[in-house]
């Protein structure tokens, strides 16, 4: 596709349930990234990778958390057992490499009950 | 937590009006970024800068990126109502962005 997409746009989980969230990065792009935007904040860094490797994942707030790209393109954020305090938008990015310019999905609302 | 601390945190503009915010850091960075995030989207990059000092123009948007690297201004010339939106300033450093808290700009008409 013509730009970064992400699934569900919506979520919304009970205290307690596993959620998945999906990302479809720029075709060509090597490179991917997890933030999580609270309201009224900016974009927090959780995960890089590269290609299928995960570089960095020291902004994961906690082992609850898990992220995978196992062919190097689409990539998963993986939340178990969600806490009320994990609603917030989450959004993915990708670039041709790890210091270019990022371009954003529209995220995806999680809203934990 | 978010590093840079940017200013104001929300302003009301008359149509027409020209506007200014900022951000600043007590980290350097080797790159600033100005993005526009509309409600229900993710962000979208407005002006990226590279060096220090540089001045940038991309239509009604001139951004400049501080002498010292820990700062970056972002103006608006006759804005207009598709103005609307929050503003972030971002530092990267190797490959993370580290996002201010955002300006939200409110035109009136």
């Amino acid at each position: 596709g013509a730009g970064v997409s992400q699934s569900p746009r919506y979520k919304v989980a009970k205290r307690g349930q596993d959620v998945a969230l999906r990302c479809d990065p720029i075709s060509g792009h090597v490179s991917l990234f997890w933030y999580q935007q609270a309201l009224g904040q900016g974009p927090e860094f959780l995960t890089y990778f590269q290609n299928e490797a995960q570089l960095d994942k020291s902004g994961l707030p906690s082992d609850r958390f898990f992220a995978e790209r196992p062919e190097g393109s689409v990539s998963t954020l993986k939340i178990q057992r969600t806490q009320q305090e994990d609603s917030a938008v989450y959004l993915c990015a990708s670039s041709l490499g790890g210091g270019r310019t990022q371009y954003f999905g529209p995220g995806t609302r999680l809203l934990v009950l | 937590g978010q590093q840079l601390n940017q200013s104001p945190q929300s302003m009301f503009i008359q149509e027409g009006e020209d506007v200014s915010m900022n951000c600043t850091s007590s980290s350097i960075f080797n790159t600033w970024l100005w993005y526009k995030q509309d409600p229900g989207e993710g962000p979208v990059l407005l002006i990226a800068l590279y060096k220090a000092g540089e001045l940038t123009s991309n239509g009604r948007l001139t951004a400049q990126f501080g002498i010292t690297r820990k700062d970056s201004f972002l103006n608006i010339s006759a804005s207009i109502p598709s103005d609307v939106g929050i503003y972030f300033c971002a530092g990267l450093i190797d490959y993370k962005l580290s996002f201010g808290a955002g300006t939200t700009v409110t035109v009136r008409a």
